[in-house]
């Protein structure tokens, strides 16, 4: 059984271009969240999606943009790239469980974005 | 604020012997949940173990156990019995109950395991 799987691995985007990330999650996982990791620093969320829709969304400016599809599997869309975006990129993918005590458990190796 | 704080950048074990991480959270909720998670070099976050703040007793995993101290808001990790495939970073991280979905994560400690 596949992990959570997310391409491209490695990938360098020039100032102002857009880039789309992509999300298969576990079987059985109906919920994909994303976080951005810059380089020494720990993940910050940057939204949920549930049911093809944007449950939850933390502190990133409109550029980040995401969708869910109907097999569960998601992208990651950020427009007119900054320096500053820069990071790797982690999803993970859980069941829908309404309790704080379900740890998000599975994490794909995450996308690395070089913005030069 | 800092919600989660890991005050260690990095550490040094030597093999076999036992390690603890520090963490400290802050947080104004009185339903929350404490994880923490273990990054080799290949990128992944790999969950370890967890702890609910209504929990009495601290939780233990194989060779991880979680020292939980409410009123001092920390939860640091001990790792039993050292070992090479130990080195990672390792991130405390918290989920509020009025925090939705959102898992914060600290900054991390890195781990370095000597033969």
């Amino acid at each position: 059984d596949a992990g959570v799987t997310q391409s491209p691995t490695h990938l360098i985007k020039t100032r102002g271009q857009q880039v789309t990330l992509r999300c298969s999650p576990k079987s059985g996982h109906d919920t994909v969240s994303w976080y951005q990791q810059a380089l020494g620093q720990g993940p910050q969320f940057i939204f949920q999606y549930y049911e093809e829709e944007e449950r939850q969304r933390g502190n990133f400016p409109d550029r980040f943009s995401g969708h869910q599809f109907p097999n569960y599997s998601s992208e990651l869309n950020v427009n007119a790239l900054l320096l500053g975006d820069s990071a790797l990129y982690l999803c993970a993918s859980s069941e829908d469980r309404d309790s704080m005590d379900v740890p998000e458990a599975f994490f794909g190796q995450g996308t690395r974005l070089t913005v030069v | 604020a800092q919600k989660i704080t890991q005050t260690q950048p990095g550490m040094f074990v030597q093999e076999k012997e036992a390690v603890t991480l520090d963490c400290t959270y802050d947080t104004s909720d009185p339903s929350y949940g404490l994880f923490w998670y273990k990054q080799p070099s290949s990128g992944e976050m790999i969950f370890l173990i967890y702890q609910g703040s209504y929990d009495q007793q601290n939780a233990t995993e194989g060779r991880y156990s979680l020292n939980f101290q409410k009123a001092r808001k920390s939860a640091n990790l001990v790792i039993s019995a050292s070992q090479l495939g130990d080195s990672a970073m390792y991130f405390c991280a918290m989920r509020e109950s009025t925090g939705g979905f959102k898992t914060i994560f600290g900054a991390g400690t890195r781990l370095f395991v000597k033969a």
